[in-house]
């Protein structure tokens, strides 16, 4: 059965405290691996896609990796605009299966 | 402006009556879909339409209806609403059903009573 976790459910950091965000998955027959960051009150917006094990894609303070069965979303130095709910989804053929996010909260 | 646009943000209804939720891209987008969002759940995809007249189930389709007649609309249909639909839909549309990220509309909170 296809499967994606996202851990941990929620973390807190201190404005400039690096970490990282887990998406682990279980798919059959992997088209792609998707980072979406969702604010409150509005759809997901894209931010990374991600096809084979090795791939490595940057944007501003963000950072997705790519392994054979994880995915890690490395935040460097966050700030308060960083907080929201992140989410992973995979692609199995033409479905897509969403992990439940990981919410970010970030102090200045 | 490129978007996904649902209709309506807001929708409180009684159970058996019917609904539609509306979803309109103007991005010639070829793959449409929609999810329910539940808290601790995440997303699950409902249904998804590859192109016109293609449409197939997703992972969550019981007591959901779509249709497909136009590239850029694919509504959402409830024929019977339960309290158990009570739930966040989106839609998303993508380039094609490869290789394309998904853009979301902004959602239609649903609760039925």
């Amino acid at each position: 059965e296809d499967q994606v976790t996202q851990s941990p459910e929620a973390l807190r950091l201190q404005e400039g405290e690096s970490s990282s965000l887990n998406c682990s998955y279980t798919v059959s027959g992997l088209r792609g691996l998707f980072w979406y960051r969702q604010d409150p009150g509005k759809g997901p917006e894209f931010l990374f896609t991600l096809y084979s094990a090795g791939e490595e894609k940057e944007k501003e303070r963000l950072k997705a990796t790519l392994t054979k069965k994880e995915s890690f979303l490395h935040i460097t130095a966050p700030k308060p605009e960083d907080s929201a709910t992140y989410l992973c989804a995979v692609q199995d053929f033409n479905k897509f299966y969403f992990g439940s996010g990981t919410k970010l909260n970030v102090k200045p | 402006e490129a978007q996904v646009t649902q209709n309506p943000r807001y929708l409180i209804t009684v159970t058996g009556k019917k609904l539609t939720v509306t979803c309109s891209q103007n991005m010639n987008h070829e793959y449409m879909s929609w999810y329910r969002q539940d808290p601790g759940l995440g997303l699950r995809q409902i249904y998804y339409s590859m192109n016109v007249e293609v449409t197939d189930k997703g992972d969550v389709p019981e007591g959901y209806k779509v249709s497909r007649k136009e590239k850029r609309n694919f509504p959402l249909i409830l024929e019977s609403p339960s309290p158990n639909q009570t739930s966040l839909y989106f839609c998303a549309s993508s380039f094609r059903s490869w290789d394309s990220p998904l853009h979301f509309g902004n959602g239609t909170r649903l609760t039925v009573t």
